[in-house]
């Protein structure tokens, strides 16, 4: 069975801070797939970024940054110089090969960023 | 806008009734996907149609049913509403059947009050 547990329910912090979201997953498969979606207060599912588990280069975007390590089945995400639009809730999910594209998501992290 | 379109924005009904949730996905995608969103149940996988065939099935209460259309369109219905299938329901679209990798676009969400 897959399992994604983020284990910070809520992280407030000062704008122009970083902040770092925790994910670890469970799986049984070699073949799997992570992504991050942020969702804003009004409510929509947007994606953010998807690995694969072959690929363990971490990967910048912007602001965002994404540490993947398989030896401790995280994907860690990063906001560096947050700012007050970060504010969302960010889910981390997981899908594999055999079932398909189905999403298992963690429980979500709530950030709060303060002016 | 992730292109995938989900009416209606808001539904309040009363228990006992059955309603019908739409969703368009975006053009080019052939396959759409029901996740329900509550507080006690986070996000949950519920049902997964490509190209107008059922693919796979989660957590998905007998009393729902969903289709999709030549058109690619899909249906949600919930019949038999309880108070507690008061939940924010998402379609997502992505391109391909399996394979785990395709990343899913989500919609705006309809939010079902049942009262």
């Amino acid at each position: 069975a897959q399992k994604v547990t983020q284990a910070q329910t809520e992280i407030s912090v000062v704008e122009k801070e970083d902040v770092t979201l925790d994910c670890v997953y469970e799986t049984r498969d070699t073949t799997y797939y992570l992504f991050w979606y942020k969702q804003p207060p009004s409510g929509e599912l947007v994606f953010l970024i998807r690995r694969n588990s072959f690929d363990e280069q971490n990967e910048i975007s912007g602001r965002y940054s994404w540490n993947f390590q398989k030896s401790t089945s995280s994907f860690n995400f990063t906001i560096t110089a947050s700012q007050v639009v970060d504010s969302a809730v960010y889910f981390c999910a997981l899908s594999h090969k055999a079932a398909g594209n189905k999403l298992t998501f963690g429980g979500g992290t709530r950030v709060l960023v303060k002016p | 806008d992730s292109g995938v379109t989900q009416t209606p924005k808001h539904l309040i009904t009363a228990t006992g009734q059955r309603v019908t949730l739409r969703c368009s996905p975006r053009s080019g995608d052939l396959s759409v996907y029901w996740y329900q969103q509550s507080l006690d149940q986070g996000l949950q996988f519920l049902i997964h149609y490509y190209n107008g065939e059922e693919r796979a099935k989660g957590n998905i209460l007998e009393r729902f049913s969903a289709q999709q259309f030549p058109d690619l369109h899909s249906e949600l219905n919930l019949s038999s509403l309880e108070l507690g299938d008061s939940a924010l329901y998402f379609c997502a679209s992505s391109v391909a059947a399996s394979g785990g990798s395709n990343e899913q676009f989500f919609g705006p969400g309809t939010r079902l009050t049942v009262l």
